[in-house]
């Protein structure tokens, strides 16, 4: 189990331009999950795969934000124009598909947009 | 809608006393799921325990333990003997079964710092 691996750790941008992050989440996982988080605040939901089938969007995301996982294996989350609202701490995690199973979180992407 | 409340931002206790994390649920569901997290100064979070609805059972684990009352929908969590390294922000977090599959829902999370 060599756990959740985001990439990058962090990215800076300037307001515009597109970014895209990657998440393997632990392989035998086929869940996997996209939160942000902000300071001081609890991690955000914005969007979840089983397998390869993305089976949810929050609602507050906008359409710039877009997410895959084909094959279901990795997957990649890209924001197209960023704004500087966009800054924050992006996180994926993966579970098994057992109602009980705990969310195992990477370390996160840190995203500064300038 | 699910909805989860901590409402004590900033807790700071001395090491070696107990301290009680708070966390209030909403759920419309009978089948749902609790959880704690910790999210050290290092970033990651980490999964601490779990609950689910049927089970309400109080535990302890270790210097850990959670006291579960769906009567209150409160699910709180106890560090006994706090240790400088429990220094962190703690997540309560509710999943439920949705149409798509599952959710998980975070608190805002309470930030506990233990000073020696």
């Amino acid at each position: 189990d060599t756990g959740v691996s985001q990439d990058p750790r962090h990215k800076i941008t300037k307001r515009g331009q597109n970014v895209t992050f990657r998440c393997d989440p632990i392989s035998e996982h086929n869940r996997l999950y996209w939160y942000r988080q902000t300071l001081g605040q609890g991690p955000e939901f914005l969007t979840y795969f089983q397998n390869e089938a993305q089976l949810e969007k929050s609602r507050l995301l906008s359409d710039r934000f877009s997410a895959e996982r084909p094959k279901g294996s990795f997957s990649t989350l890209e924001i197209q124009r960023t704004e500087q609202g966009d800054s924050a701490m992006y996180l994926c995690a993966s579970s098994l598909r057992d109602m009980y199973s705990p969310l195992h979180f990477g370390n996160g992407t840190r995203l500064t947009v300038t | 809608a699910q909805k989860v409340t901590q409402a004590q931002t900033e807790i700071s206790v001395v090491e070696k006393e107990d301290v009680t994390l708070d966390c209030v649920y909403e759920t419309r569901d009978t089948t749902y799921y609790l959880f704690w997290y910790k999210q050290p100064p290092s970033g990651e979070l980490v999964f601490l325990i779990r609950r689910n609805s049927f089970d309400e059972q109080n535990e302890i684990s270790g210097r850990y333990s959670w006291n579960f009352q769906k009567s209150t929908s409160s699910f709180n969590f106890t560090i006994t003997a706090s240790q400088v390294v429990d220094s962190a922000v703690y997540f309560c977090a509710l999943s439920e079964a949705n149409n798509y599959g599952q959710n998980f829902v975070f608190g805002p999370g309470t930030r506990l710092s233990v000073l020696p």
